[in-house]
């Protein structure tokens, strides 16, 4: 089925460990985005990928790194986890002008 | 700064009533309206998309309206059923910058037998 996927689905991760986080797309679509969703608060951009080749960072980059892989992949990687960082985690991607917007099913990080 | 408010934050109604949901919005300049449904656990789901010249616009039980004078937004769901219990967001979409989108942070609806 056409969609991103994102893995993994869960994680816990000890205060200062690293971690990579993988988004993939079928839908070739030109842009991605990394956000991450906490209580009481919108989803807030944290990274996003205009075109392949081109990175940019959104609302809440520290503590953050992304790599366009490719037209279909978009990772977002943590260097040393911190417990700020526990959150929900989703990834997108869309067409032309932000039509077409599609979300991940998420990725759920605990940091202890 | 751009801004999304939502109310209410919650909402309870029982099986087979409608409800309506609001969205206020202060996000400048303004490119597109659309309205998500979350369930636990999922990603959000697009249900509509509006631009600056639409109104109105449907997608099955789901109806949203779009007033850029006041800019509000309303989502109406007629005929509620208990899958409807979700958290439905708002999101404004502004032409500055590269798609930029900015998040209400959504109404808890709750659909009781």
């Amino acid at each position: 089925n056409a969609g991103v996927t994102q893995t993994p689905k869960f994680q816990v991760l000890k205060t200062g460990q690293s971690m990579t986080l993988q988004c993939a797309q079928d839908m070739n679509h030109n842009s991605m985005y990394w956000y991450r969703q906490d209580p009481g608060m919108g989803l807030r951009l944290i990274y996003y990928s205009a075109s392949e080749g081109t990175t940019d960072k959104g609302e809440v980059p520290n503590g953050y790194n992304v790599s366009r892989l490719n037209k279909r992949e978009f990772s977002l990687r943590l260097e040393s986890a911190a417990p700020s960082q526990t959150s929900v985690y989703f990834c997108a991607s869309s067409g032309g002008n932000g039509y077409g917007y599609t979300f991940g099913s998420g990725t759920r990080l605990t940091v202890v | 700064k751009n801004q999304v408010e939502q109310s209410p934050q919650s909402l309870i109604i029982l099986e087979g009533k409608n409800c309506t949901l609001q969205c206020n919005y202060t996000v400048s300049p303004f490119s597109n309206l659309r309205w998500y449904k979350q369930d636990t656990g999922r990603g959000p789901v697009s249900l509509t998309i509006m631009t600056f010249s639409e109104n109105t616009k449907s997608n099955g039980r789901y109806t949203a309206t779009l007033d850029a004078d006041t800019k509000q937004s309303s989502l109406h769901i007629t005929a509620s059923q208990l899958s409807d219990s979700a958290s439905y967001i708002c999101v404004v979409s502004s032409v500055s910058g590269y798609s930029t989108l900015t998040f209400g942070k959504g109404t808890m609806l709750l659909v009781s037998p």
